[in-house]
Parts: C-alpha cells; structure tokens; sequence
C-alpha cells in the first residue's frame, strides 16, 4: 500500500535560516503533492501544489521541488520568521474505484527561534 | 461568511449520546470530506462527497453517520461513540475531487468520556 514519510518529527531553527523539510513517499507513482501548513488546533491550510512534471514551484519564500525518480519532495522555507512556526504536511493523492482522495504524511512541526 | 465553518468547535459527550457535527462551506465547491486527526497520528480520510454523492467510506465504524443534504453542508452523526474516537474531526471542500486543493474548516475537538 502507498506509504508517506515526513521524517522528521520536529525541526528546531534560528530565524533568518533556511527550513528544509522531507517528504517521502513508497509503492506509488502520484501525478502530483501538496503541502499544507497546520497550526495548533486549526484545520490545514493549502500553500502550494507541484506536478509530477514541474522539478520546482516557488511562492514567495517558499519553494517546492519533486524528484519521481527518489520519490521525494523538499519544502524550503527561506529566510524564516517566528510565525512560521506551524506543522507543515505533504499530501498526496491516492485512487481507487470510488475515485481519488488526499493521504497526508504525519508532518513536520517547525519551530523558529528569534 | 466565508470558507468552511464547522460547529459545534469543542464537544464532550458520554458514550450512550447522540450527537451531530455540522459543516457548511461558502465556496461553491462540489466535493466535502471528514477527516480525524488523533494525537501523533497522520489526517485520516473517513467520508468523501462530490456531488452530494458518497464516493468514499474509508472503512469508517457505524457509530459514525454521514449526511449530505446538499453541496455546501456536511453532517457527521455520532452514537455510542468509544473514548478513542476522541479527536480533532475535521471537514474540508474542495471545487472536485483531486487535484484540487483543500479547504479546511477549524474542526471540532470531540472528547468522549
């Protein structure tokens, strides 16, 4: 069955650094991944959407990339600020004969230091 | 209003009540979903609606009652819920299903005592 890896629980840096975080993925070939940031208590929000055909997606300080053939995807953050302190989660679809629907990794909480 | 609201925002309820959680989305979209999120644990999809049409039952307990009146609410009805099924329920829209991206309401926090 298809498997997602964030594996990094928690990411602890200095504000100003750039936040990298990982997403890896098993028994799947998915078209597309999306990144959703979390904070306490809230439901996800979405930040960005890459195919499996674009190799990098940027929006403002962040920036996605999508490797099919190490079945991995980077999520950076760069010139980090406190209030990018949240969990950030990958998510990718998955089909079946009902249709398709999201997987979500466990996430990553990132934690930015002033 | 706008986007996905949920309500109630916190619910405590004994094992032997009855219970509904109400979403509403804003958006005009066409496919909504419940998902649960325990503590350490991934989102975990439970329904799928497009169309007000249930596409997906993702091995959900019975205790647990969908409905899908029309394309902008979701109801989720509880009964004889177990102390494990307390968790953040969360419900999201999207315009169709994949590969829109999701819209989330702030959840329910349902603890089960």
């Amino acid at each position: 069955s298809q498997k997602i890896e964030q594996n990094s629980e928690a990411l602890n840096i200095q504000e100003g650094k750039t936040a990298t975080l990982t997403c890896n993925y098993t028994n799947y070939s998915p078209a597309y991944l999306q990144w959703y940031r979390q904070d306490p208590g809230r439901g996800p929000v979405f930040l960005l959407l890459i195919r499996e055909n674009e190799k990098e997606k940027r929006k403002e300080r962040l920036k996605v990339t999508f490797d099919t053939t190490l079945k991995q995807s980077l999520f950076h953050i760069t010139a980090s600020q406190p209030a990018d302190s949240a969990t950030y989660l990958c998510a990718l679809p998955y089909f079946n004969q009902a249709g398709t629907a999201l997987i979500f990794g466990k996430g990553t909480t990132l934690s930015v230091s002033s | 209003e706008t986007g996905v609201t949920q309500t109630p925002r916190h619910l405590v309820m004994g094992m032997t009540n009855k219970k509904s959680l109400k979403c509403e989305q804003h958006l005009g979209h066409n496919a909504m979903y419940w998902y649960k999120q325990s503590a350490k644990k991934p989102l975990e999809l439970m329904f799928v609606y497009n169309f007000k049409e249930q596409t997906e039952n993702n091995s959900v307990p019975s205790r647990f009652s969908p409905e899908c009146p029309n394309s902008s609410h979701l109801f989720l009805h509880l009964h004889t819920l177990q102390p494990e099924d307390s968790a953040l329920y969360l419900c999201a829209s999207s315009q169709d299903l994949q590969p829109y991206e999701q819209y989330f309401g702030p959840g329910t926090r349902l603890t089960v005592t």
